[in-house]
Parts: structure tokens; C-alpha cells; sequence
């Protein structure tokens, strides 16, 4: 599979330490997407880019940052986190954010806080 | 109101049996309905897409239900397979935007052997 590769597969971290996840999509799109998976719960979009321009960022707490230095690699930046950002955090990638594009998703990144 | 609520929250049928997973959503501009199917340590994956201008349509196994009356969609495994065990995620979205996506809290499907 050689779509969107996010890594580290999984993460653990101390509450005061500062890690990043990487996301990197082969499939020429210009969207990206950074979700948080939580157990039983829907999906939350976190932040979206297109062209490499930040478009939407829903009420995401500052100690999550993104980067996204060009359209095939996407950063979230990690500092000071709490144990209840522990989850599953998902890239996707599509081609425009325009209609009927649909989302490709990588494997996730499962995120354990101490 | 951005909320899809799905029910049930977990499955389990017999193989070959029609497993079905409803969802409810409350905003009449929703107009893009997907579903994902995600297996464990996988990220979601696109299974099928339905506009409210029809009311059913099928691919392969899987069939989407629409009932823009109501206000619910739901999904149909026909003849459910073992290797269908998987979470499947309804979604909504305003004009197929992916920037306003809007899924629903998962149905964990097992399909026994």
C-alpha cells in the first residue's frame, strides 16, 4: 500500500514531552486531512489543507500543530498533551476538497499519553 | 445540526446472513452520503456513496437505503462473508465537501463463520 503513509505506527509519550506525526500521500492530491479516532466515537476532523493552505482548523487545542510543507506531506506537531488525546490520529488525503472526492485514508497513528 | 447518529453500535450475524446499519441525521442540507469500512490497525475506506436524488443503490453485496423523508440512510450487506467483519462508518457531508464531513459513532460488524 503505498497511498498515505503515516508513521510512527504508535506513539507513546510523557505529558511534557514534543513529538510530530508525519503523513506522506503518493497520489498526487491536493487536500489533506488530519482526524482523531477516539473508541465509540465519530470521527472529529481536526485540520484541513489544500495546496498546502490551512483551511479549517474545528476548535483544535494550540498544543496540536500542523505543518503541511507541501501538498505530499502533512505534519501534526505534538507539545504538552493530555491523556485525553490518546487515540487514533488519521491522515487522508483527496484530490481537491471540491465534490464527490472521496477520502483516502493512511493507517493511523495510535497515540498513547502517559 | 452537524450530527449522524448510527445504530447499532456493534453486529453480529451468521454467514450469508443481511446484517443492516441505520443512520439518522437531523440537517436537511446534508446532500452526500458515504460509507467507510475500516478493519482493525486500517484506516477507513470508501465502500459507497448515495445523493438523495435516488433512493437505493447497490454495489456488488452492498447496498445503500435512502429515505430523504425521514431523514435516514442505511447499509445492506447482502450474503455477509467472515472477511466483512470490519467498523463501518456512516458520514454526511454538505455538497460532497470533505471539508464538512460528518460521520457517525461506527457499527462494529462480526460475521460468524
Amino acid at each position: 500500500e503505498t497511498g498515505v503513509t503515516q508513521t510512527p505506527r504508535h506513539l507513546v509519550m510523557g505529558m511534557t514531552n514534543k513529538k510530530s506525526l508525519k503523513c506522506e500521500q503518493h497520489l498526487g492530491h491536493n487536500a489533506m486531512y488530519w482526524y482523531k479516532q477516539s473508541a465509540k466515537k465519530p470521527l472529529e476532523l481536526m485540520f484541513v489543507y489544500s495546496l498546502e493552505e490551512r483551511v479549517e482548523n474545528n476548535s483544535v487545542p494550540s498544543r496540536f500543530s500542523p505543518e503541511c510543507p507541501n501538498s505530499s506531506h502533512l505534519f501534526l506537531h505534538l507539545h504538552t498533551l493530555q491523556p485525553e488525546d490518546s487515540a487514533l490520529y488519521l491522515c487522508a488525503s483527496s484530490q481537491h476538497l471540491a465534490s464527490n472526492q472521496p477520502q483516502h485514508f493512511g493507517d493511523g497513528t495510535r497515540l498513547s499519553i502517559l | 445540526q452537524q450530527q449522524v447518529k448510527q445504530s447499532p453500535q456493534s453486529l453480529i450475524v451468521q454467514k450469508g446472513g443481511i446484517p443492516i446499519i441505520n443512520c439518522a441525521y437531523e440537517n436537511t442540507a446534508f446532500d452526500y452520503f458515504p460509507w467507510y469500512q475500516q478493519f482493525p490497525g486500517k484506516g477507513p475506506a470508501l465502500l459507497i456513496a448515495i445523493r438523495p436524488d435516488v433512493s437505493e443503490k447497490k454495489e456488488g453485496r452492498f447496498t445503500i437505503s435512502f429515505n430523504k423523508s425521514a431523514k435516514q440512510f442505511s447499509l445492506h450487506i447482502m450474503d455477509s462473508q467472515p472477511g466483512d467483519s470490519a467498523t463501518y462508518f456512516c458520514a454526511a457531508s454538505i455538497g460532497g465537501s470533505a471539508r464538512q464531513l460528518t460521520f457517525g459513532s461506527g457499527t462494529q460488524l462480526t460475521v460468524l463463520p
